[in-house]
């Protein structure tokens, strides 16, 4: 069965300090892996994608993301958080063909000044 | 860029009442969803459609129904308002097809009394 585990429900980090939020995911075939950004009362923006090819992948506002097979593991990270980077993060695997995609619980993150 | 629109962000409906959660996009996707979301549950598929007239039953459909009479929108419909159903409600939408992406639209945040 799909699913995906973010074992982290929250996380507070010093601005200017380096984060990290895990994902573990259990999928079948090739994951397709994903990594959304949710402000308060907003709906979900996409941060990075993972489809094949290069396990390290950019993405925007800084944050890049690690595929790590063995491990089942996508984890995110930012080298300097920025006040503005507090919001949820959800985790994500998509199905090849876009009609499914199964999301973690989500991790919310706390920036203290 | 990608548009997915809710019809509202903010809903205040009495219990027993009919409700209609209304989702337009606008790139022609073939893939539609409707999520709820709660705090520690993070987001569970309601119902997806992958063609017009086409549904599927997604982890909890009981209470709602869905209609898709136009590729662009999808509509979520509460048959009989209950307070356990106060929530986030998302809509989202991808193509078929390799490397693709869930868009989401702003959320509707649903009050049920």
């Amino acid at each position: 069965a799909q699913s995906v585990t973010q074992p982290d429900i929250h996380i507070t980090v010093s601005e200017g300090a380096s984060l990290e939020l895990r994902c573990n995911y259990s999928y079948g075939a090739t994951p397709y892996l994903f990594w959304y950004v949710q402000s308060p009362g907003q709906g979900l923006q996409l941060l990075l994608k993972y489809f094949s090819g290069d396990t390290l992948v950019q993405g925007i506002k800084g944050f890049e993301a690690e595929f790590k097979r063995s491990q089942s593991s996508f984890n995110l990270r930012k080298p300097s958080v920025h006040w503005s980077d507090a919001a949820e993060y959800f985790c994500a695997v998509g199905a090849p063909h876009g009609n499914q995609f199964y999301f973690g619980t989500g991790t919310s993150l706390t920036v203290i000044p | 860029d990608v548009k997915v629109t809710q019809s509202s962000r903010y809903l205040v409906k009495r219990t027993g009442e009919k409700v209609f959660l209304e989702c337009v996009q606008d790139m022609d996707h073939e893939n539609m969803f409707w999520y709820r979301q709660d705090p520690g549950l993070g987001l569970r598929l309601i119902y997806f459609s992958y063609d017009v007239k086409m549904k599927e039953k997604g982890d909890i459909p009981e209470g709602y129904s869905v209609s898709r009479e136009k590729k662009e929108r999808f509509s979520l419909i509460l048959e009989s308002a209950s307070t356990n159903q106060t929530s986030m409600y998302l809509c989202a939408s991808a193509t078929t097809g390799s490397n693709t992406e869930a868009f989401f639209g702003q959320g509707t945040r649903l009050t049920v009394v």
